[in-house]
């Protein structure tokens, strides 16, 4: 089974500039979330999505904006890129564990952004 | 904040010895698990520990969950040069569709050979 695929890889943008960035779940998770993660603030959620929908969203500005598509691929956006852009954006995609009922993540790569 | 907090930041031992690393939250959880990161990659899941349960044992890892005191511990026995890595504990406080996971800030471990 493949995994969790991110690209690109890794980006430089300059500030005011958009970025994109893919994510290709696991064949058949329906639910993708994303995080941003710095040295000073760790992992920060971002958004989930879950069948076409977001389901949860984190504390970001609204210059972080994403989207899932019906085979559940997902993408997010950031508009106007500002210094402190510049992270580690990794997509998760996840399952409930049979037993437990409970939603575990598996972790793309990450997409490695520098804003300069 | 929910975010849970693990220490210590960092915590060096040698090869063959035995790692201990704890994680403190603030509201009463649903589950917690445990993940692991090598350097600059994806988070990896070790093991998941319901509310309901105390301790957990996968391969050379145990978990405990205090819910009373609101923290976990995960414990590495025997531990090799490749457990060489940042582990975090991620609390999930509710589940169905606000299951989200919160993530603490890590532990940087480190195995000397």
């Amino acid at each position: 089974k493949a995994g969790v695929t991110q690209t690109p890889r890794y980006l430089i943008k300059t500030r005011g500039q958009q970025v994109t960035l893919s994510c290709s779940p696991i064949s058949g998770h329906r639910s993708v979330s994303w995080y941003q993660q710095t040295p000073g603030q760790g992992l920060q959620f971002l958004f989930e999505y879950f069948s076409e929908t977001q389901r949860n969203k984190g504390n970001f500005p609204g210059r972080f904006s994403g989207r899932q598509f019906s085979n559940s691929r997902s993408e997010m956006n950031v508009s106007t890129l500002e210094l402190g852009d510049s992270a580690l954006y990794l997509c998760a995609s996840s399952f409930k564990q049979g037993t437990t009922g409970a939603n575990v993540l598996t972790f793309g790569a990450g997409s490695r952004l520098t804003v300069l | 904040s929910q975010q849970g907090e693990e220490d210590p930041q960092a915590l060096s031992i040698q090869e063959g010895e035995n790692a201990t690393m704890n994680c403190s939250y603030k509201t009463s959880i649903n589950n917690l698990q445990w993940y692991r990161q090598n350097s600059g990659r994806g988070l990896v899941h070790l093991i998941l520990i319901r509310s309901n349960e105390r301790e957990k044992h996968s391969g050379r890892l145990r978990v405990t969950l205090d819910t009373s005191k609101k923290s976990s511990s995960l414990l590495i026995t025997a531990s090799r040069a490749a457990d060489t890595a940042s582990y975090f504990c991620a609390t999930v406080y509710d589940t169905g569709a606000n299951s989200k996971l919160t993530f603490g800030k890590g532990i940087t471990l480190s195995v000397r050979p």
